[in-house]
């Protein structure tokens, strides 16, 4: 594995609720990504960043902000969570000139 | 990043080769051929990858043709537990995300 992890794995929260999503690397990867997966629409880029404090929106980032403050975590907010966010997430990290490897995801119920 | 195109599913008796076709006909010269699997409820995991030459890890084998038009993942003896989808996607490392369209599920028979 790329010494990604994620956390929490499972969160079920109620819709109007803040929840963060964390994705912490020990590889020293400069890009990290978030990703969400749904039946029917593959993987979906939501955020990504290109360094500490360097970030842009993705395809699905309505709803969604990330924050880069140390090279190791990236995370993702939901500021007020609605039942549309339910889904997997994957974090990812790499990408410039090098291959993109994934964490285990967090599935989020949002009740 | 190129389209690729997948057959949706195919089968394959365990011990024996799967071999798991990809058309990526538009192609551009800085795009690498890469494939990822994703076995159910697990993030997806890297296989191999490619751009000219056929190449092979102690995973698979990737053989991708001369014009680069198409390219074959090997998985040369299958188990159950490569049951997984496959993912072909071209993309040429520019640090944006990965197309994964919807690939090809791979069932892995006794």
């Amino acid at each position: 594995d790329a010494g990604i992890t994620q956390s929490p794995r499972h969160k079920v929260t109620e819709t109007g609720t803040p929840v963060t999503l964390r994705c912490h690397q020990t590889e020293n990867h400069r890009y990290m990504y978030w990703y969400r997966q749904d039946p029917g629409h593959g993987l979906r880029l939501i955020h990504y960043s290109y360094g500490v404090k360097d970030t842009d929106k993705g395809e699905v980032s309505d709803g969604y902000s990330v924050s880069r403050s140390k090279t190791e975590d990236f995370l993702l907010t939901l500021e007020s969570a609605t039942s549309s966010q339910t889904s997997v997430y994957f974090c990812a990290i790499g990408g410039l000139q090098e291959t993109q490897y994934f964490g285990p995801g967090t599935r989020l119920l949002v009740l | 990043d190129a389209k690729t195109t997948q057959p949706t599913s195919m089968d394959c008796a365990e011990g024996r080769a799967a071999n798991l076709p990809c058309n990526h006909s538009t192609i551009s010269g800085n795009e690498y051929v890469y494939w990822y699997r994703q076995i159910h409820s697990q993030g997806p995991q890297y296989i191999i990858h490619g751009l000219k030459n056929n190449e092979t890890n102690e995973m698979a084998s990737l053989i991708i043709t001369e014009d680069r038009k198409s390219s074959t993942l090997i998985l040369p003896h299958a188990t159950l537990r490569d049951t997984a989808v496959y993912y072909c996607i071209a993309y040429s490392n520019s640090g944006y995300a990965l197309n994964f369209g919807k690939g090809t599920s791979l069932l892995v028979t006794p």
